[in-house]
């Protein structure tokens, strides 16, 4: 069974603070992941996608990806109140995508 | 507004009822996808469609039938359904395959009574 880990939260920063997510799978052979952020009551939209090894940036935005550990994280750089939402990460491999159930983060002003 | 479209946005039925659910995009994507989202489980993965045949059933009851008249337009057709069915089932389409982004609709918020 493929799996993908998140920390369900919610997980609560201060505005202006660095706010980590974190995410685990257990299928080696995984190619791509994303991470979507969702709002309440609306749809997942994506934030980040990542495909090797490293950090990806985008503006405030920083994907990790570590696939000897089998690991990936997000992590949101100046946290705004506007980026309280659930954040989902999913893991594609062999033409199947896992998402995990999410972890719910509020920004606190 | 993502370029998917999916009608109704809500929908109460009984169980013996039969609906279907509808999905409709404008970005010239050529794969569609059907997801279930449940209270605190993740987004599960129902059928996808790519260039309009099934290339995936994720052992979903058959009281779900999907249907993919083209490129464009994706159906979830309904019967029979169960009280536990109730969810938010989300419609997203990508360019290619799973590879690259998804563009989910709003969703249909189903209630099974």
């Amino acid at each position: 069974q493929k799996e993908v880990e998140q920390n369900s939260g919610p997980l609560s920063v201060p505005e202006g603070a660095i706010a980590s997510l974190n995410c685990t799978y257990s299928d080696r052979g995984s190619q791509s992941f994303f991470w979507y952020r969702q709002y309440s009551g609306k749809s997942p939209e994506l934030i980040m996608f990542i495909y090797s090894n490293g950090d990806k940036e985008d503006g405030r935005f920083t994907a990790q990806l570590n696939k000897a550990s089998q690991y990936v994280s997000l992590l949101i750089r100046d946290s705004q109140p506007s980026d309280s939402a659930t954040y989902l990460c999913a893991v594609e491999s062999n033409n199947d995508m896992r998402f995990g159930a999410g972890t719910r983060l509020t920004v606190k002003p | 507004e993502t370029g998917v479209t999916q009608t109704p946005r809500h929908l109460v039925m009984g169980m013996t009822n039969k609906k279907s659910l509808k999905c409709e995009q404008h970005l010239g994507h050529n794969a569609m996808y059907w997801y279930k989202q449940s209270a605190k489980k993740p987004l599960e993965l129902m059928f996808v469609y790519s260039l309009e045949e099934r290339v995936e059933n994720n052992s979903v009851p058959s009281r779900f039938s999907p249907e993919c008249p083209n490129s464009s337009h994706l159906f979830l057709h309904l019967h029979t359904l169960q009280p536990e069915d109730s969810a938010l089932y989300l419609c997203a389409s990508s360019l290619t395959g799973f590879n690259t982004e998804a563009f989910f609709g709003q969703g249909t918020r189903l209630t099974v009574v």
